[in-house]
């Protein structure tokens, strides 16, 4: 069964930055896109980023482009997302999920449990 | 931008019953050339990560129960929970995944009436 692990969140302070990473394994990595998700407490999805399989084409969501970065190592099997100038409506909890394919126009199939991210003085 | 909306916010439905949730996009998400509807369904309880049902909009993910349904085509879609269960409660969510941003619907609560 696919497992997605995601690591790095936690309480900072608005302007600060974070590294978010999620660890796969039991799929070949490199051969399927990658999504971070997030979701603000009671609210709904907020698809952030994608990343292709080779990691050649990224995307992101307007309200983080500029201030996030997506990437992955596909060697080692993580994907990150690098955080930063964080705002206080950035707080949530942010999911690492699986694309059916290695193009970012994928769906997803496997989520993580997500890691939870609070942005607050 | 595709924007996803869905109806209702929230419905109640007593056990056994059917539940119907629907879902329209500000453009169509049909690609052309394959003939496929770039939308999916997940459904989210609790503090638990989304779980994905349907993709292509009406094809049903491996384990998924056969009482969960997903139709239409274009900007008009629709799932389909026949004989309620119990373990049914959650948000639901639809996303079309046709071209990024890959954005999702507002979510529709299944309670128990």
């Amino acid at each position: 069964e696919v497992q997605l692990l995601e690591s790095g969140g936690g309480l900072i302070q608005p302007g600060g930055s974070l590294r978010l990473s999620c660890a796969a394994s039991r799929f070949t990595f490199g051969s399927y896109a990658m999504t971070w998700v997030r979701q603000a407490p009671g609210k709904g999805l907020d698809w952030v980023s994608s990343i292709s399989g080779r990691g050649d084409n990224t995307y992101y969501a307007d309200s983080v482009k500029g201030r996030f970065t997506i990437s992955r190592d596909n060697s080692k099997n993580t994907l990150y997302l690098q955080m930063n100038s964080l705002r206080v409506e950035d707080t949530g909890v942010y999911f690492c999920a699986k694309g059916h394919r290695a193009s970012t126009s994928s769906y997803s199939d496997y989520w993580g449990q997500g890691t939870l991210v609070l942005v607050s003085s | 931008d595709i924007v996803m909306t869905q109806s209702p916010d929230s419905l109640a439905v007593s056990l056994g019953e059917r539940a119907t949730i629907n879902c329209k996009s500000s453009q169509s998400v049909l690609y052309s050339s394959n003939n496929k509807n770039y939308l999916a369904w997940y459904q989210q309880k609790p503090g638990q990560p989304p779980k994905l049902l349907i993709y292509w909009a009406s094809t049903r993910e491996s384990g998924v129960p056969d009482r969960f349904s997903g139709s239409g085509s274009g900007t008009d879609f629709t799932l389909t929970i026949n004989s309620l269960q119990a373990e049914d409660v959650a948000v639901y969510f639809c996303q079309q995944y046709y071209i990024t941003p890959l954005t999702f619907g507002g979510g529709t609560k299944v309670e128990i009436k």
